[in-house]
């Protein structure tokens, strides 16, 4: 066990609705980062927070974004959902500043867009 | 673009061999590399790190090692287990753009 957690497990949505994806990261960890990982592929970084504030994004449309809470939560927001954004999406936490140490990985959440 | 490629998809060893999984990444401001384990139905799990200042790193069973000149990274497995069979990713970070890649992936399968 990581100590980070993820919710829901599974959901499932269609096209063109909103979804948020929850994370509750280790304590005491200032960085989370939130990653898809589509069926067969890595993850593909999406955006990390540090200290409540977007610290680094990829290369993902605005319709997502998100969101880091003082109490090391966070959140990840997808706007008007496309069949492609069907993915786990991965959200991992570390101490301190981001890459200053070990990053640890939740177990996802499964989203499926019909 | 940045890209993190893995070398050879998939990865067959018999039980106790040593294993290496090889990496090439394409962007030299990386300067933290990572390995992670995922096993089905899991997320990644943190094997080893590497920072570019160093070239070679070794934790239990396994080590890491870089190659800054060619962008290569290659984790080596000693006495490869069947609890080690999963899929093996290399990711790399720029940590002053605050920015993650990973490669796709190598299934590493262990026979006993």
């Amino acid at each position: 066990e990581t100590g980070v957690t993820q919710s829901p497990t599974h959901l499932i949505k269609t096209r063109g609705q909103q979804v948020t994806l929850r994370c509750s990261s280790q304590s005491g960890h200032n960085t989370v980062s939130w990653y898809q990982q589509a069926l067969g592929q890595g993850p593909q970084f999406i955006f990390q927070y540090y200290r409540e504030e977007e610290n680094g994004r990829g290369n993902f449309p605005p319709r997502f974004s998100g969101l880091q809470f003082p109490n090391y939560s966070s959140e990840l927001n997808v706007n008007a959902l496309e069949l492609d954004d069907s993915a786990l999406y991965l959200c991992a936490s570390n101490k301190g500043y981001p890459g200053s140490d070990t990053q640890y990985f939740g177990p996802g959440t499964r989203l499926t867009v019909l | 673009g940045e890209s993190v490629g893995l070398h050879l998809p998939t990865l067959s060893v018999q039980e106790g061999d040593n294993s290496i999984i090889n990496c090439a990444y394409s962007n030299s401001a990386s300067d933290y590399f990572i390995w992670y384990k995922q096993e089905s139905g899991k997320g990644p799990q943190f094997i080893i790190d590497i920072r570019s200042n160093m070239d070679k790193r070794q934790g239990q069973r396994v080590t890491v090692l870089l190659n800054k000149t060619v962008k290569h990274l290659s984790l080596q497995i000693a006495a490869t287990q069947p609890g080690d069979s999963a899929v093996y990713f290399c990711a790399e970070m720029d940590t002053n753009a605050g920015k993650s890649t990973f490669g796709d992936g190598t299934t590493l399968t262990v026979k006993p």
